[in-house]
């Protein structure tokens, strides 16, 4: 079973800050929070993964929760090119390990 | 570069039949993943392989799914008598032994009639 809770839908204004939240509550010490995305039609697209601290690359920002309990994912400034459903999960650090992916959350840009 | 192909992009086939599906992962990542996601539901692990380590079958569903992994690289993943619940998109997946991100293939999309 996925071990993350994530609304199941969601939506935005294009243009504003999509937050995307995900519970973890049983998240373990070695385990880090990743997030995917998969456009319609298309296999799932990496975003952003972190441990602990804060974490920012060009698509978007991951802030979690100093118990690690949560995590928000932060799409700055939506387009429609990010409506998508977003994957968020927890896996242990290596290239050697399968995703166990949960239902997601639908997230719809409106213009 | 070129990222994971998959082939053939669609297949249809008659119930009972059996079907093969190729992934060709990135050049140089040692890792391969199959996964499938049927009709409106999330991604479902089957199998994947590191290196020349025995593959992980956990998620295969029953006996009639197997796939192998030939010198490292291209990957068959092979249904016999297909069932209609067999229908889905399958999505491979690679990754290389310095990173843990997967890369996805666009799927096959498998409908059995």
């Amino acid at each position: 079973d996925a071990k993350t809770t994530q609304p199941t839908s969601m939506d935005c204004a294009e243009g504003r800050a999509a937050n995307l939240p995900c519970n973890h509550s049983t998240i373990s010490g070695n385990e880090y929070v990743y997030w995917y995305r998969q456009i319609h039609s298309q296999g799932p697209q990496y975003i952003i993964h972190g441990l602990k601290n804060n974490e920012t690359n060009e698509m978007a920002s991951l802030i979690i929760t100093e118990d690690r309990k949560s995590s928000t994912l932060i799409l700055p400034h939506a387009t429609l090119r990010d409506t998508a459903v977003y994957y968020c999960i927890v896996r242990v650090y290596s290239s050697a390990s399968k995703i166990i992916f949960g239902s997601g959350t639908r997230l719809s840009i409106r213009p | 570069g070129a990222g994971v192909s998959q082939s053939p992009s669609n297949k249809v086939t008659e119930k009972g039949k059996d079907v093969e599906l190729r992934c060709d992962p990135i050049s140089g990542h040692t890792a391969l993943y199959w996964y499938r996601q049927s009709l409106g539901q999330g991604l479902e692990f089957l199998i994947y392989f590191q290196g020349n380590s025995a593959p992980d079958k956990s998620g295969l569903p029953s006996d009639r799914f197997s796939a192998e992994r030939t010198g490292g690289s291209v990957s068959t993943l092979t249904i016999q008598r297909t069932q209609q619940e067999d229908s889905a998109v399958y999505l491979c997946a690679s990754s290389s032994s310095s990173d843990t991100e997967q890369y996805f293939g666009p799927g096959t999309r498998l409908t059995v009639t």
